[in-house]
């Protein structure tokens, strides 16, 4: 079965970095564009980024361009997110999630993770 | 492009026909509109897409409508699992999300 296992999350200070793993299994994760989208008590959710099947391609909201980067190491089926000069809107739990047709850039996700939770602190 | 949703709250008794409305600010092409159900400390789970289209495993309970900018997800009888958040999401642009209608237990 499709699995997505979120990892990385923590506290971290204004104006620092993370990083996020996303380990996929269950299906040929190559075939497979994939996102992260976060959710905040008071931004709801919101789309972070895209990474297309082969990794050539990237897109971002004007929220997070330039300060996050979406990768993705398709021999090892992990996903990740970096993330720079955070301040405390980019606070939320983080879903790495997956486009529900293979191939295409149909923009909406049949399989979520868990979450993963980014506390910005000041 | 953004998304409203109405009504924020609706309360319901289980049995009962739940129907929520989702307006986009443009028209959104080839209906691409999705609907989640989101429960308490889970990820949000994909329900319906093209605007009407049902996901594999989703009970026929759920129906998708609409189309341009009006879209409407029906619950034709509430069971007790149903009681949840649910979110329409458009993906006819960079992708946006309704702020969401609870569906609570009257």
């Amino acid at each position: 079965q499709v699995q997505l296992v979120e990892s990385g999350g923590g506290v971290v200070q204004a104006g620092g970095s993370l990083r996020l793993s996303c380990a996929a299994s269950g299906f040929t994760f190559i075939t497979y564009g994939m996102h992260w989208v976060r959710q905040s008590p008071g931004k709801g959710l919101e789309w972070v980024g895209v990474i297309s099947f082969g990794g050539s391609t990237q897109y971002y909201p004007d929220s997070v361009r330039g300060r996050f980067t979406i990768s993705r190491d398709n021999s090892n089926n992990t996903l990740f997110l970096q993330m720079s000069s955070l301040s405390a809107e980019d606070t939320a739990v983080y879903y790495c999630a997956k486009e529900a047709s293979p191939y295409t850039s149909g923009w909406y996700w049949d399989y979520w993770g868990q979450g993963t939770l980014v506390t910005v602190s000041s | 492009i953004v998304l409203t949703q109405s009504p924020g709250i609706l309360s319901l008794s289980p049995g009962e026909r739940a129907t929520l409305s989702c307006r986009a600010s443009q028209s959104l092409s080839s209906s691409k509109l999705a609907w989640y159900q989101q429960r308490p400390g889970q990820a949000p789970r994909l329900l319906i897409y093209g605007a009407s289209s049902r996901t594999t495993g989703i009970s026929d309970r759920f129906s998708g409508s609409g189309s341009g900018t009006d879209f409407t997800l029906v619950i034709s009888r509430l069971e007790p699992e149903d009681f949840a958040v649910y979110y329409c999401q458009q993906y006819g642009g960079s992708p946006t999300f309704g702020q969401g209608t609870k569906v609570e237990i009257k």
